[in-house]
């Protein structure tokens, strides 16, 4: 079974440029994480779809951040302008109805200078 | 914001040796998750244990659930270098929403 994916693992962007990035779940998962993990830290929830619709986006800095998942199946997170406390490792993580436990990709480290 | 709270920040042990983290919370919750880490990587799965669930085991891991202290531990036995890594905890409300701690900093010396 082919796990997360996610692109690109590495980006260095200047700030106030933005940066996308994509994220394709296990297939047959229907819920979707984004999660923020900076440096030392645990990871933070930025924003979880069911299929392609949004459970909850409380900690996504909706000014800067923006994410999508059409069709229910991929997802992308997108941040502009980028800030330089922007720079973090984002996780994404898919799970099935039932099981309840979590799946990651191995993230995408942005650095913004 | 965190709800689990892991303890110690950081331990080192030698090999062979058993490995004890815990994690405290706040809320009430559905069940409790850890999770491992290894430098550069994403999370990996280990163990969860749903809150009418005391104890559970899977392979050298142990995680107790004491929900009347709104605590958990993880007991990794007889540790191996490969065991280097960051452990978290992370419990879910409902919903599968899960929120993680800080995280235990494992190194374990040859």
């Amino acid at each position: 079974e082919a796990g997360v994916a996610q692109s690109p693992r590495y980006k260095i962007i200047e700030k106030r440029q933005s940066v996308a990035f994509w994220c394709n779940p296990i297939s047959g998962h229907a819920t979707l994480y984004w999660y923020q993990q900076i440096l030392g830290q645990g990871p933070k929830l930025l924003i979880q779809f069911q299929n392609n619709g949004v459970v909850d986006d409380s900690q996504l800095p909706k000014d800067r951040f923006s994410a999508e998942r059409l069709k229910g199946v991929d997802s992308t997170l997108k941040i502009q302008p980028a800030k330089l406390e922007d720079s973090a490792v984002y996780l994404c993580a898919s799970s099935h109805s039932t099981t309840g436990e979590l799946f990651f990709g191995e993230g995408s480290r942005l650095t913004v200078l | 914001s965190q709800q689990g709270e892991e303890d110690p920040q950081a331990l080192s042990i030698q090999e062979g040796e058993n490995a004890t983290m815990n994690c405290s919370y706040k809320t009430s919750i559905n069940n409790l998750q850890w999770y491992r880490q290894n430098s550069g990587r994403g999370l990996v799965h280990l163990i969860l244990i749903r809150s009418n669930e005391r104890e559970k085991h899977s392979g050298r891991l142990r995680v107790t659930l004491d929900t009347s202290k709104k605590s958990s531990s993880l007991l990794i036995t007889a540790s191996r270098a490969a065991d280097t890594a960051s452990y978290f905890c992370a419990t879910d409300k409902g919903a599968q929403k899960l929120v993680f701690g800080q995280g235990t900093r494992l190194t374990i010396n040859p």
